[in-house]
């Protein structure tokens, strides 16, 4: 039980176009998830908070009309990064949580 | 903000010996999380603890969370090349709630055959 997934696993774009990455839980409900970036050799940072039926928290310094979260139903949370660039390109990760954190197994975006 | 020092952030020891990873805060954490990560793939939960002075074992891996829920450390003990990866620690808040979790930077361990 508790698995998420992610799509796609990886996506590249051009520089200034918008990309959406899917979360999903796909066998328990999940009302809140969550948002990671990765960049190489380092560790997860917390990006922001997907609530169910309400607007996401972000985290300090992350855009939020950069970064456009919508989480519509309890198993479903997206993440647009809209006008993407290149220092946009990172390992995206969400999870959902059912008394721990589960991870998805994360989006490579590459934004050339 | 909270933050978890983890070290070290590169390990490379032989098979059969035996290793300790830390991760120190000056924050209270409500649990402390270990994950495993393989390159291109999300974290894989390994433990959670929850009291402060908690010891959980997972065959040759032993997980402590320090009395007062600042720190917490990973044991392997007759290291196997199978557990080459990125170990992770990570904190949750003790606001309550729903909270992201804080990760530390991450042990890079090698075990050579």
């Amino acid at each position: 039980g508790a698995v998420v997934s992610q799509h796609p696993s990886w996506v590249i774009c051009k520089s200034g176009t918008s990309v959406k990455i899917e979360c999903r839980s796909l066998d328990f409900q999940a009302t809140t998830m969550f948002w990671y970036r990765q960049f190489p050799k380092q560790s997860l940072m917390l990006m922001a908070t997907s609530n169910e039926g309400s607007k996401a928290t972000y985290e300090q310094g992350v855009e939020k009309d950069k970064f456009l979260i919508n989480h519509a139903s309890l198993t479903l949370s997206t993440l647009t990064v809209t006008s993407a660039h290149p220092e946009d390109s990172s390992f995206y990760i969400c999870s959902a949580e059912v008394h721990e954190q589960y991870f998805g197994p994360g989006t490579r975006l590459t934004v050339t | 903000t909270q933050l978890l020092e983890q070290s070290p952030q590169f390990l490379s020891i032989q098979e059969g010996e035996n290793l300790t990873v830390y991760c120190n805060s000056s924050s209270v954490f409500s649990s402390l999380q270990w994950y495993r990560q393989e390159p291109g793939e999300g974290p894989v939960l390994l433990v959670t603890v929850v009291t402060g002075g908690e010891v959980k074992k997972l065959k040759r891996l032993t997980f402590q969370f320090g009395d007062a829920r600042k720190d917490s450390s990973l044991h392997i003990t007759a290291a196997q090349p199978g557990d080459t990866g990125l170990y992770l620690c990570a904190g949750k808040g003790s606001g309550g709630g729903a909270d992201g979790l804080t990760f530390g930077k991450g042990t890079h361990l090698i075990i050579q055959p």
